[in-house]
């Protein structure tokens, strides 16, 4: 059963500082990894998705990398600002052609401070 | 639709009532998927359908559990005789079409709270 974590569970960071949030799964036989933003009370946004030929991924301040081998993924925030503030959740879908089913890591709360 | 529907956005229910929570998908999204957030956790996924068939219907906690979406559209998920357990943001989402599974982002809704008191 794939499992996927978070690290860390919650991030308090001043404004302007670059940052990077963890994510690894146990079953390295994926599709795709995305990346997802979720504001309280919002669904989620999807920010970044990695097919799993590829490494990394890249929109305006945010870098997302995949290393399968390993089972790890990074999401690199660049020059955090207070409208980052939000939970960041990791999402692994599966390899086999039948499997649509997202699984999700607990996320990590992010704070940025002004 | 601009983007994916869910009502209501609240419900609070005793414990032992049935509830219903709809969504309307992106207009020509054949994939459709409910999962289920506790409180400080991550979704889980529920069930999924392609176009009116419930392809997958695995994370469905138990039997009280009913998804249908009976025109390929429009989906509802039921809750019959709701436990205090039950009480968590019920998130549905749509993509594209499912032949294309690499490139096929899920769309979320945001979300049914549901509190069963």
């Amino acid at each position: 059963k794939q499992e996927v974590t978070q690290i860390p569970a919650a991030l308090s960071v001043p404004e302007g500082e670059n940052l990077v949030l963890n994510c690894s799964f146990t079953d390295s036989a994926i599709y795709n990894l995305q990346w997802f933003r979720q504001d309280p009370g919002k669904g989620l946004t999807s920010l970044l998705l990695i097919q799993s030929s590829q490494r990394e991924q890249t929109s305006g301040r945010l870098n997302a990398s995949l290393d399968k081998s390993s089972g790890r993924s990074t999401l690199y925030i660049a020059a955090s600002q207070p409208g980052d503030s939000a939970t960041y959740l990791c999402a692994v879908r599966p390899r086999e052609t039948s499997g649509s089913r997202l699984t999700f890591g607990e996320g990590t709360q992010l704070t940025v401070n002004p | 639709g601009a983007g994916v529907s869910q009502s209501p956005r609240y419900k609070v229910a005793k414990r032992g009532q049935d509830v219903a929570l709809r969504c309307d998908p992106i207009s020509g999204h054949v994939s459709l998927f409910w999962y289920q957030q506790a409180l400080g956790q991550g979704p889980e996924f529920l069930t999924y359908f392609q176009n009116e068939a419930q392809l997958d219907k695995s994370g469905l906690p138990s039997d009280r559990f009913f998804a249908e979406r009976p025109e390929g559209s429009v989906s509802t998920l039921k809750i019959q005789r709701t436990q205090q357990e039950d009480s968590a943001v019920y998130l549905c989402a749509s993509s594209l079409n499912d032949r294309a599974l690499a490139k096929n982002i899920q769309y979320f809704g945001a979300g049914t709270r549901l509190s069963v008191l």
